[in-house]
């Protein structure tokens, strides 16, 4: 089956560095994505990894480890405004041969002054 | 990045009516249309996937005939949510993608449906 577990919250203060873990089991890995999303918005995107290793995109990094199952979401020098949810998804290539994202159920990050 | 637009932003409909929202790609062919609903507090949970020109391929415990799912062109894809109930209160979101490099889907503004 598919299952995708990230911590359901996390404080952190202005100006810190906060990282985000992923777990995930997925039949047809193809990709990790990390999404942004702030109350009653869509997602928006932050990062992408298909390889393992570190993507760095100016304060945000995202790693993944296939072996592993795992990725993690890196924010450096936080700011009020990275208060959100922080979505990890898997993309998946179903049993139709086609992609498809499954989300986990999103992490809420409290961003303190 | 390539612009989504959802319509309408909110709907609030009376029980037993049937709502339609609906998906278009503004500025590339979205082969692939996904349709995602979300409960408060909760994630974006995967209802289906339409692809232009086929019919949709729904996700299991997703009723095909309560959500009708057209994606007749390129740039549009429509959710018709039949004989509403409370329950189907919720957050409908859309996300699009073009077929071969498109390493990302990418996602309307949200539908939020209030069945009263």
């Amino acid at each position: 089956g598919q299952n995708i577990d990230q911590p359901t919250e996390m404080t952190a203060t202005e100006g810190a560095i906060v990282q985000i873990n992923c777990t995930y089991q997925t039949s047809g890995f193809n990709g990790l994505f990390w999404y942004q999303q702030h109350a009653g918005e869509a997602p928006t995107f932050l990062s992408y990894n298909v390889l393992d290793g570190l993507e760095e995109k100016g304060r945000f990094s995202s790693f993944l480890s296939r072996s592993k199952g795992y990725s993690y979401l890196l924010l450096k020098e936080l700011q009020m405004k990275d208060s959100a949810s922080y979505l990890c998804a898997v993309r998946d290539r179903g049993a139709g041969g086609y992609n498809k994202l499954i989300f986990g159920a999103g992490t809420r990050l409290a961003v303190h002054p | 990045g390539a612009v989504v637009s959802q319509h309408p932003s909110w709907v609030i409909c009376k029980s037993g009516t049937s709502v339609k929202i609906e998906c278009r790609s503004l500025d590339f062919q979205a082969t692939t249309m996904f349709w995602y609903r979300q409960f408060p507090k909760q994630s974006l949970m995967l209802m289906a996937t339409s692809n232009e020109g086929s019919k949709a391929t729904y996700e299991q415990g997703v009723e095909k005939d309560k959500f009708l799912i057209n994606h007749a062109s390129l740039t549009l894809s429509t959710l018709t949510v039949t004989s509403a109930h409370p329950e189907d209160s919720s957050f409908y979101i859309c996300s699009a993608k073009s077929h071969g490099t498109a390493t990302e889907a990418f996602f309307g503004q949200g539908t939020r449906l209030t069945v009263v």
